[in-house]
């Protein structure tokens, strides 16, 4: 089946600096999604892209669609302690309904 | 919020018994997805239904069934609860189109004992 590699696992940052995450499959994707999840709640649509080589921005968030429609980019920059949580990339396909979760980036920001 | 709606937030059961969890959709939307989320498997997919038919399944259980209702709630029922069953179940919901622009539910939390 479809699986979504995530890195890194887990962060650590200091308040103020920019975040890198991305996600890589073997797959195509027709749409990348980009989750977070703060403790004991649901995960909440950051950003979502539509088109290889997409560039979407959502605030201090960033996503890119790869060019070779396999891969995605998430950057935060400036990160506040509000930040915290967990970032999913997902990836949809489009011909079998089916949303694909990545394991996860648990972000961690000193204040 | 999300506008999803799931109960009950925890749920401690004992194995061998039987459990429902309910989910209302956001106003408007026709699928209802459900997702379980353990600390070894991460999110998986369980199963879509759309407007109260079945679209799509995941790494849905046999013990496992679902159902959407004609006012488009959905419910999940987990039979023969195994402890390995403990985890967070999420019902999402989406606007027909944007299939992967889902809207999750706050979760409930099985705990199997």
């Amino acid at each position: 089946g479809q699986q979504l590699n995530q890195s890194p696992q887990s962060m650590f940052i200091q308040e103020g600096e920019d975040v890198s995450m991305n996600c890589t499959s073997s797959s195509i994707f027709n749409t990348w999604l980009w989750y977070k999840q703060d403790p004991g709640e649901g995960p909440v649509l950051l950003i979502a892209l539509y088109k290889a080589g997409e560039l979407t921005s959502n605030g201090r968030l960033t996503a890119q669609f790869g060019t070779t429609r396999k891969d995605s980019f998430l950057n935060i920059s400036a990160s506040i302690p509000s930040d915290v949580g967990i970032y999913f990339c997902a990836g949809w396909g489009g011909s079998n309904y089916k949303l694909t979760f990545g394991k996860g980036t648990l972000l961690t920001v000193n204040p | 919020d999300s506008g999803v709606t799931q109960t009950p937030k925890h749920l401690i059961t004992a194995t061998g018994q039987r459990v429902t969890l309910r989910c209302s959709p956001r106003s408007g939307d026709l699928s209802v997805y459900w997702y379980q989320q353990s600390l070894d498997q991460g999110l998986q997919f369980l199963i879509q239904y759309y407007n109260g038919e079945e679209r799509a399944k995941g790494n849905i259980l046999e013990r496992f069934s679902a159902q959407q209702f004609p006012d488009l709630h959905s419910e999940l029922n987990l039979s023969s609860l195994e402890l390995g069953d403990s985890a967070l179940y999420f019902c999402a919901s989406s606007v027909e189109g944007r299939v992967g622009e889902q809207y999750f539910g706050p979760g409930t939390r099985l705990t199997v004992t």
